[in-house]
């Protein structure tokens, strides 16, 4: 079970981009990246997934380098919303195993 | 509507009570989860079942138990409640394969006194 392994916290200021990275050394050929977001009191929400290069969605872009042993979780200009904990996880693609590490708490900051 | 949800929000309980959580989702999913994330944000699987497999983590205690009517359903059941089982236990769902997001519920705050 690849598991991984992000920062405890990051503080930003609005407007400003960020980005979390993730390592994942025991990642395996088939396996997926993927991130999630949780505001306090709620359930974790999915945010991108990706196998290899860059993703770009309408939150968020992944960009998971050649050897996939990283990824990193790029926030543009982000907001106070945006405060929240993200998890990095690998998926595996057979039993339904997910490892949801620590995750990351971010603070942005007026 | 809302896709996954959990009852009750609250559950405060004592030691040695036996208490039920309720899932339901109406998504269309095959395969739901139970999660358990602790004092200290550590969200960790307990289970995942679909209509052919139940996986168990290991570390879970036969103490939890869960129980699925139909696809739509999976509680989670606990016996002879401790202390240590405080926590919020989040259900979720997804197409099954591993590679599709989970969605989640709002979770249950369980207490244990």
């Amino acid at each position: 079970l690849a598991k991984t392994t992000q920062p405890i916290s990051m503080d930003s200021y609005e407007g400003q981009e960020v980005n979390i990275t993730c390592s994942h050394n025991n990642i395996a050929t088939n396996d997926y990246i993927t991130w999630y977001q949780q505001f306090p009191s709620q359930g974790p929400r999915f945010i991108i997934q990706g196998y290899k290069t860059k993703v770009t969605n309408e939150v968020a872009s992944l960009f998971i380098p050649a050897d996939r042993k990283s990824s990193t979780l790029s926030l543009p200009r982000v907001s106070l919303s945006d405060t929240a904990v993200y998890y990095c996880l690998v998926v595996l693609p057979t039993g339904n195993q997910f490892y949801f590490g620590t995750g990351t708490s971010l603070t942005v900051i007026p | 509507d809302t896709a996954v949800s959990q009852t009750p929000k609250y559950l405060v309980t004592q030691m040695g009570n036996d208490k039920s959580i309720k899932c339901e989702q109406n998504l269309g999913h095959d395969t739901m989860y139970w999660y358990k994330q602790d004092s200290k944000k550590f969200l960790k699987i307990m289970f995942s079942y679909n209509n052919k497999e139940l996986i168990i983590n290991e570390t879970v205690p036969n103490r939890f138990s869960p129980k699925s009517p139909d696809k739509a359903h999976l509680n989670l059941h606990i016996n002879s409640l401790e202390l240590g089982d405080s926590a919020v236990y989040f259900c979720a769902s997804s197409l099954s394969g591993g590679y599709y997001e989970q969605y989640f519920g709002p979770g249950t705050r369980l207490t244990v006194t």
